[in-house]
């Protein structure tokens, strides 16, 4: 399968522990993306990489929210301490700089309790 | 600020017939424009864009129809199929003369549910 994968697929945590997820982009993608989507709304910007630059960060990225992209391939992003508002499907796309389409994963759905 | 915006939540309709979802958008930087479908439990797909140098763009059952001077966009699917029950998302992108693209900006959806 050579689309964009995440993992793992569910995490149930107590609050206050931190969380890390992992996504792996189509290989020739330059660009990476984390998404958040809670019920009812679409899916809100994180964050984005181009390569291993983090090119961008929204204001809903608060300090205990950190994601890296070492060598331009695999992304992590870690929660800190988490909170009950956490509790989300948090997204990985894909895409190239030079397209607008972006190629989702199916996503990691946090439940902090 | 939703600067996309699906203003019908839901949208019920028989199979065979048409389906028509809307969006609006108010950020005139916007220049390329997506729709998604999205299955419960997993992430978005991807089905069709158009870049605002167009006003129609069709890939089979599917067309995106732009109005950039009423900031309105539509996805016609003819005929629906009971297997288009989904949620579907638009979205955009300001890409403003250059020559790469950043972050999709996704209105809230709608639900369309294809009745057999």
């Amino acid at each position: 399968d050579t689309g964009v994968s995440q993992d793992p697929r569910h995490k149930i945590t107590k609050r206050g522990q931190n969380v890390t997820f992992r996504c792996d982009p189509i290989s020739e993608h330059n660009r990476l993306y984390w998404y958040r989507q809670t019920l009812g709304q679409g899916p809100e910007f994180l964050t984005y990489f181009q390569n291993e630059a983090q090119l961008e960060k929204s204001r809903l990225l608060s300090d205990r929210f950190s994601a890296e992209r070492p060598k331009g391939s695999f992304s992590t992003l870690e929660i800190q301490r988490t909170e009950q508002g956490d509790s989300a499907m948090y997204l990985c796309a894909s895409s190239l700089a030079e397209k607008g389409e972006a190629f989702f994963g199916q996503g990691t759905r946090l439940t902090v309790v | 600020d939703q600067q996309v915006k699906q203003n019908s939540p839901s949208l019920s309709v028989q199979e065979g017939r048409i389906s028509i979802l809307n969006c609006d958008y108010t950020n005139s930087m916007f220049d390329y424009f997506l729709w998604y479908k999205k299955y419960p439990a997993e992430g978005p797909t991807f089905l069709i864009s158009i870049s605002s140098i167009k006003d129609k763009n069709e890939d089979g059952r599917f067309t995106v129809f732009l109005n950039k001077s009423a900031k309105h966009l539509s996805l016609h699917i003819v005929p629906s199929q009971p297997g288009d029950s989904a949620v579907y998302f638009c979205a955009a992108l300001a890409n403003a003369g250059g020559t790469s693209y950043g972050k999709l900006t996704f209105g809230q959806g709608t639900i369309l549910t294809v009745h057999p």
